[in-house]
């Protein structure tokens, strides 16, 4: 049953806290993407990866970061840099980051900075 | 700036009739987009998508208009039914630079379809 799992799906924490979003996939995807959603706002991309160890910044990378050893798993840190990290956080990946390869999404973690 | 725009925040429409949703982008460099379509604490899924050397694209009750010259494209759901209430998301890639496969989002529009 191939798919993207993000863990967990709500996550509270502290401010000045760093945390990590979890996301993998086993369907085998070359790249992936991260995004934060804003109510109101669209999906605006945080980092992306088109292949193991290479990740580049997307349009709002400051206060987070990424790594990618493995190809099925692409974690997110928001650090305590992020000004406003309480957001809903999605997991993407693609065949490639080629332009007509469909992003298949997660389910999302929700964080809450308290 | 906001390149995608989706100015109306929500639609509210009788289940039968039809669904119109519409999307504005401004980079002249988009060549490809896609409809997504979003519940509520879920990810988006895709819905539908065009390319650029298209003007329509049909799938079903889903149907794709692009209209290059007015950087403009719409979806219709015809006919709409009440499990089409969700949210929607246009979106626009790039094929050429350094950004291919980022996804450029508008803001969502609000489908509400009633019984």
């Amino acid at each position: 049953d191939g798919g993207i799992t993000q863990s967990p799906k709500y996550l509270f924490r502290k401010e000045g806290q760093n945390v990590t979003l979890s996301c993998e996939q086993n369907l085998n995807h070359d790249a992936m993407y991260w995004y934060r959603q804003d109510p109101g706002q669209g999906l605006r991309l945080i980092y992306y990866s088109q292949i193991v160890n290479d990740f580049q910044k997307g349009d709002i990378a400051e206060g987070y970061s990424v790594s990618r050893e493995k190809k099925e798993s692409f974690p997110l840190t928001v650090t305590s840099a992020q000004k406003n990290p309480t957001a809903f956080y999605l997991c993407a990946s693609s065949w490639t980051s080629g332009i007509l390869d469909e992003q298949f999404f997660g389910p999302g973690t929700r964080l809450t900075v308290l | 700036d906001q390149q995608v725009k989706q100015n109306s925040p929500s639609l509210s429409v009788q289940e039968g009739r039809i669904s119109i949703l519409n999307c504005d982008y401004t980079n002249s460099m988009f060549d490809y987009f896609l409809w997504y379509k979003k519940y509520p604490a879920e990810g988006p899924t895709f819905l539908i998508s065009i390319s650029s050397i298209k003007d329509k694209n049909e799938d079903g009750r889903f149907t794709v208009f692009l209209n290059k010259s007015a950087k403009h494209l719409s979806l219709h759901i015809v006919p709409s039914q009440p499990g089409d209430s969700a949210v929607y998301f246009c979106a626009a890639k790039d094929a050429g630079g350094t950004s291919y496969g980022k996804l450029t989002f508008g803001q969502g529009t609000i489908l509400t379809v009633h019984p």
